[in-house]
This record gives C-alpha cells, structure tokens and sequence, in this order.
C-alpha cells in the first residue's frame, strides 16, 4: 500500500520568500508522485508530477520538486512567494499505472504582505 | 475538449436518504475515480471504474456504489446517508491507454443534515 506524509498543516511566508512544503511518501513499488493545489470551494490542479526520468521537476507557476528516493521525499519549492500562491497544497502517490491515487493530509500556505 | 464536468454543485440531504451524483469525464478518458474529500482533509480513494467496471476501491462501504456508462460518465450512489458522509466529492478522469494523470472536475458538495 502507498501512503503520503505531509509535513505542516501551515506554512506562512512573507511574500517573496522561500516556499518549501515538505511530502514524504511510502511505497513498495516505484512510485508516481504528484502535487496538486487548491483553491477555496474548487477542485485539485495539477502543479507537476514525477514519472520516471529526471528526478528534478518544474511544475507551472514557478513551482518545483525534487524526488529523493534516499530519503523518501518530494519536496515543494518556489523561489519568491507571491500572494496568489495561498491556497492548500496535496502531495499524492501512485503506482506506475496512475491507479488508486493517495493524498496526503494537505498544506494550508498563507501568504503575508 | 471539455474538462471534467460535475453535477450538482451543491445539494442538501437527509439523514437516511440515498444520493447521486454525476461525472462527466474529460473527452477521450475511459477510467474515472472518486474521491471524498471531508472539511480540513485530504482526498480519501472511494473507488475507480474502467470499461463500466469498477476496478479499484478504497475503504468505504458497500453503501458507496457507482456506475460508469458507455461514454465513460459515471454516477456515484450513496444510500443510507450518515451526518459523516457531508463531504466534496472529487471526480477524476484520465486516459489508461496513454497512462496520464488524473484531471478533477470541481466537485459535488454534498451536505447531510
């Protein structure tokens, strides 16, 4: 069975800093990991995904993620915060045939002025 | 192409009464998912339909049904509903043949008082 891990229910940054929104994963096969967003009363967005391949990932809206499998980890990353990023942050994992998805508990991301 | 499309928006149950709701899958996807997603959590796996069957469940009970239909809609049914079940329902959709990620409609929020 697969299983997600989020560090955080909240994470607040000032806007132009540093965002890092922390996901570790369980799986006993290779995994696909995901990011998704959401906004207040909509659906999930699909920020990126890892597959196979390069293990750095560049998502839209200047968002990436690195897939560690040393450490079991898919961190979330955005060089400078901007207002329009707060919003609740999914990490996910999949088996290789994209079947029975699993997300995480979520990140809330708050956004100072 | 239109994306996932999801039906009613809103609704209001009684305890004890039976619901569906609808899905339209993202033209060309033959797989749909739904996902119960309650207040402050993330998305929990109900179950999965390829080809009109359901190949794939989560935990949940058998009072979770569904179908999918030969243009890949699906229907999700809940009988029985509990105060616990008031919940976003997510639909997803994606293409099995070409394994790509999930795209999710912007849900059903269902309300049990």
């Amino acid at each position: 069975a697969q299983s997600v891990t989020q560090l955080g229910s909240h994470v607040s940054v000032s806007e132009g800093a540093l965002v890092l929104l922390r996901c570790n994963y369980s799986s006993s096969v290779p995994p696909y990991l995901f990011w998704y967003v959401q906004y207040p009363n909509q659906g999930l967005q699909l920020l990126l995904k890892y597959t196979t391949g390069a293990t750095l990932v560049k998502g839209i809206n200047g968002f990436e993620a690195e897939f560690k499998k040393s450490e079991t980890s898919f961190h979330l990353t955005k060089p400078s915060a901007h207002m329009s990023d707060a919003a609740e942050y999914f990490c996910a994992v999949s088996d290789m045939n994209n079947n029975d998805m699993r997300f995480g508990a979520g990140t809330r991301l708050t956004v100072k002025p | 192409e239109t994306g996932v499309t999801q039906s009613p928006t809103h609704l209001i149950k009684t305890r004890g009464q039976q619901v569906t709701l609808r899905c339209s899958s993202q033209s060309g996807h033959n797989t749909v998912s739904w996902y119960q997603q309650a207040l402050g959590q993330g998305p929990q796996f109900i179950f999965q339909y390829y080809r009109e069957e359901e190949n794939g469940r989560g935990n949940f009970p058998p009072r979770f049904s569904g179908l999918q239909f030969p243009n890949y809609s699906s229907e999700l049914n809940v009988n029985a509903l509990e105060l616990d079940d008031s919940a976003l329902y997510l639909c997803a959709s994606r293409d099995s043949a070409m394994n790509t990620e999930a795209f999710f409609g912007q849900g059903t929020r269902l309300t049990v008082v």
